[in-house]
């Protein structure tokens, strides 16, 4: 079964801290892997998007990478803010699921002032 | 400025009806999809439409049903026979396949039941 995992389920730091988020996903077949971000009570908001063929990509204090042989992707996030507090969504398409994507849990974060 | 816009925001229903969310797009993707959300929980795929008159279960179909008589809009039909509808709910869009675009979503309509 293609299945998303996210741990940890939340996760608390102080400001400026470097931290990591984590995806595993159990079928190396995918398309591309997909980071988004969720404020409360919103919509989801996409941060990056890298493709099968890509080890990472960036944007600004984001640095997302992909290893398809492990099933893992790590969303860096440089010089926490309180304003980065959200809960971090990972997404796979899958090779032989068309547009369709498999949601994590999602990670809580907080970044305490 | 493109993007997805659901309405209401907020809805409530009584047992036994069935309810309409809409869901609305300017961005001229051709791909438009519904997904749950349980607190605490990540997103689950109702039902998705790759092009206009067409549309296929995801998931968790039971008890919804949509429609997609035009590009732009996607509604879905919480019906009576949905015994657990307090969620949600979320629309996306996308370009057709193999375009490797992220999808765009709305803001959500939460769903409770009085």
């Amino acid at each position: 079964k293609q299945e998303v995992t996210q741990i940890p389920a939340a996760l608390s730091v102080p400001e400026g801290e470097n931290l990591v988020l984590n995806c595993s996903f159990t079928d190396s077949a995918i398309y591309n892997l997909q980071w988004f971000r969720q404020d409360p009570g919103k919509g989801l908001t996409s941060l990056l998007l890298i493709q099968s063929s890509q080890r990472e990509q960036t944007s600004g204090r984001l640095n997302a990478s992909l290893d398809k042989s492990s099933g893992r992707s790590t969303l860096y996030i440089a010089a926490s803010q309180p304003g980065d507090s959200a809960t971090y969504l990972c997404a796979v398409e899958w090779r032989d699921a068309g547009n369709m994507l498999t949601f994590g849990g999602g990670t809580r974060l907080m970044v305490k002032p | 400025d493109g993007g997805i816009t659901q309405s209401p925001k907020y809805l409530f229903r009584k047992e036994g009806q069935n309810v309409t969310l809409s869901c609305e797009q300017n961005l001229n993707h051709d791909a438009m999809y519904w997904y749950r959300q349980d607190p605490g929980q990540g997103l689950r795929l109702i039902y998705y439409s790759q092009i206009v008159n067409d549309f296929q279960k995801g998931d968790i179909a039971e008890g919804y049903s949509v429609s997609r008589e035009k590009k732009e809009s996607f509604p879905l039909t919480v019906t009576s026979a949905q015994k657990n509808p307090t969620a949600f709910y979320l629309c996306a869009s996308s370009p057709r396949d193999g375009s490797n675009q992220p999808q765009h979503f709305g803001d959500g309509t939460r769903l409770s039941i009085l």
